[in-house]
């Protein structure tokens, strides 16, 4: 089946130390997004690809970058992770061209900081 | 600008009775609606979208929606609930044409007691 695979579900790492989250597909679709989810709220894009072309949300910190080598995986870098990054990690994407807007989620990465 | 709104933040009904879960958006241009339910710890799940066509929208798991112009609304309805449809409900809407990104409303969570 097509699908949106993040890896690891559960990522566990320290105070200011570098985290790298990743996120790969199999959908071929050209557009992919991550986003940021904390306990009872709606998700929040960080930025989004199209194609190579990166879009970054005014509001993300920079402490969140972002790559994307292929079109079938994505990653999330956070340079120095603080106490405030714990949350939900969550990637989708979309096909700009024949979707209509729809975005297919992976099932997320959960991010602690110790 | 576009924006979503669902009213109330929490929704508790008994196992067999109707599921009403609302969501009112505001577009200055035709809009494409959905509705994602999220389980704990795992990404979202596409219910159902609205693009074109018919606005009585069939999704998964017995789901149903309505596309109303007049009133803006699209609210999320079951006839019967199940134990397992206890989860988190979002209602986002993108616009024809337009951004590739998505607006959610805050998410309502249902509660399904026995």
């Amino acid at each position: 089946d097509a699908m949106v695979i993040q890896n690891p579900r559960y990522q566990v790492t320290q105070f200011g130390k570098p985290v790298t989250l990743s996120c790969s597909q199999t959908l071929n679709h050209n557009v992919m997004y991550w986003y940021q989810q904390k306990s009872s709220q709606a998700p929040k894009l960080l930025f989004h690809y199209y194609d190579k072309d990166f879009n970054n949300e005014a509001d993300t910190p920079d402490n969140f970058q972002s790559r994307r080598p292929n079109t079938s995986f994505c990653f999330l870098d956070i340079r120095s992770p603080g106490l405030g990054d714990a949350a939900m990690y969550l990637c989708a994407t979309s096909s700009r061209d024949r979707g209509r807007g729809t975005q297919y989620f992976g099932p997320g990465t959960r991010l602690l900081v110790l | 600008a576009q924006s979503v709104t669902q009213l109330g933040s929490h929704v508790s009904v008994s196992e067999g009775a109707l599921v009403l879960l609302r969501c009112n958006y505001s577009s200055s241009v035709p809009p494409y609606l959905f509705w994602y339910v999220q389980y704990p710890n795992q990404g979202l799940q596409l219910l159902l979208k609205y693009t074109t066509g018919a606005t009585l929208v069939k999704g998964i798991n017995g789901f149903e929606a309505e596309f109303k112009k007049s009133e803006t609304s699209f609210h999320l309805t079951k006839p019967s609930a199940h134990m397992s449809d206890a989860a988190e409900y979002f209602c986002a809407v993108s616009t024809q044409g337009g951004s590739e990104k998505l607006v959610f409303g805050k998410g309502t969570k249902l509660t399904v007691n026995p």
